[in-house]
């Protein structure tokens, strides 16, 4: 059974850049058959996309976001991550992980989330 | 602001039927037969329902069905159960030159 689990600092400061790993296990994120997502949701609002990478490192990013944003794949460790700098308050959410069995189709793996602050 | 539109809440009593529409636009739910929904319950990740439109995942059950006309996407939840109770977001591609995918604001499904 596939699993996804987000893992990174929980609050990050004002300005800063908040990083975030997925570990995927019972499947491989080497596969050419998948795209790896990152999704996010501020505390009591609706989701939001955020950009995914695909086993090549081929990227694409929610425009909104592009200016700040990095996502990138460890094949060796089986893990992507997703790296976004100059963070405000804006930026506070659960961050899920999930999964795409191809770019046009739905997120049908969700890691649990994680939720990260900015806050000083 | 979300780029779909949903409504903030709906409700229904146990055995009856239950719609959540989700409106878009021509750039994304007009354009695509990639309208996918999703059912997330209090502290939990969400899990889809619906995709394609119409397509049920194995495993979810027949009472969940979608539904599309212009660039209005619709849930019907029928024969409600308490398990139902739960936030439910629509999704649609949004074309590689945008943001992709778009979600809904979500709608809050009370069952009475």
């Amino acid at each position: 059974q596939l699993q996804l689990q987000e893992s990174g600092p929980g609050l990050v400061k004002p300005s800063g850049t908040l990083s975030l790993t997925c570990t995927v296990s019972g499947g491989s994120v080497s596969s050419s058959t998948y795209y790896w997502d990152w999704i996010r949701q501020p505390p009591g609002k609706g989701l939001e996309w955020i950009g995914n990478i695909y086993y090549s490192g081929s990227t694409y990013y929610n425009p909104s976001l592009k200016r700040r944003l990095t996502i990138s794949i460890d094949t060796s460790k089986n893990q992507f991550s997703l790296k976004l700098s100059s963070v405000t308050a804006a930026d506070t959410a659960i961050y899920y992980c999930a999964r795409q069995s191809s770019s046009f189709r739905p997120f049908d793996y969700w890691g649990q989330g994680t939720l990260v602050t900015v806050s000083s | 602001q979300s780029a779909l539109t949903q409504p903030a809440s709906v409700s229904g009593s146990p055995g009856q039927s239950i719609t959540i529409s989700c409106t878009g636009t021509s750039s994304d739910v007009g354009s695509y037969n990639l309208v996918s929904w999703y059912q997330q319950h209090p502290g939990k990740a969400p899990k889809f329902m619906i995709f394609e439109v119409n397509k049920r995942p194995s495993g979810v059950s027949n009472r969940f069905s979608g539904s599309k006309s212009g660039n209005t996407a619709s849930l019907t939840i029928s024969g409600l159960q308490a398990e139902d109770e739960a936030d439910y977001y629509c999704c649609s591609y949004a074309g590689s030159r945008t943001s992709h995918w778009v979600f809904g604001g979500g709608t809050k499904l009370t069952v009475l």
